[in-house]
């Protein structure tokens, strides 16, 4: 199993650009999440899937928007770029049932 | 209001030194408790969780519902034990696995 993996590994945007950030999990696990990582501020809830179908905000949502497009993909939509959302953001799956979950390598975005 | 917090952004110690991270949480109920661990460029990985009572890598941490914290501790610490360490929260056992994450502290063990 490849476990959880994330599509791009490093992107860097202009202001007002757009792009989609892009997770798979094969380990049939029904809940999803994005996280993004700061220094200084840990990792930060962005949006959350508990179930296919489904899917809730969670600490930072604005700017962003997500699409839990099977149980396998769990995609991150920035529609609009701000320097802000330079991050490291990383997606993980669990099965649902704890917070024991397998988190992916990572996409480090830079927006200038 | 549910927030982790680990006090030190770093803590350096010399290689065969005993270790302590500190983590404090703020939670009115019963939550897990959680050690991510994330070496240089690498993914997070979980190292401990409370209920599960175990040792990892030589790494123990109790949780104390008195104090509300849960300090990772290793008698000895070796040179691959610098990364950075993240304590994080479970708000609701069997619930969807949302993570309340501490700020996280760097630890860096010299030679």
């Amino acid at each position: 199993n490849a476990g959880v993996t994330q599509t791009p590994k490093f992107q860097v945007l202009k202001t007002g650009q757009s792009m989609t950030l892009q997770c798979a999990q094969d380990m049939n696990h029904n809940s999803m999440y994005w996280y993004r990582q700061d220094p200084g501020m840990g990792l930060r809830l962005i949006y959350y899937s508990a179930s296919e179908g489904t899917t809730d905000k969670g600490e930072v949502p604005n700017g962003y928007n997500v699409s839990r497009l099977n149980k396998r993909e769990f995609s991150l939509r920035l529609e609009s770029a701000a320097p802000s959302q330079t991050s490291v953001y990383f997606c993980a799956s669990s099965p649902g049932t704890s917070g024991v979950g397998l988190f992916g390598p990572g996409t480090r975005l830079t927006v200038l | 209001a549910q927030r982790v917090t680990q006090p030190e952004k770093l803590l350096s110690v010399f290689k065969g030194a005993p270790v302590e991270l500190k983590c404090n949480y703020s939670y009115s109920g019963s939550p897990e408790l959680f050690w991510y661990v994330q070496y240089s460029r690498q993914r997070l990985q979980l190292l401990l969780r409370h209920i599960s009572r175990e040792s990892i890598k030589g790494f123990t941490a109790d949780l104390n519902k008195g104090e509300t914290s849960f300090h990772l501790k290793k008698p000895f610490a070796q040179e691959e034990d610098s990364a950075m360490y993240y304590c994080a929260l479970s708000p609701i056992a069997g619930n969807t696995g949302k993570l309340i994450f501490g700020q996280g502290t760097t630890l860096q063990v010299k030679p």
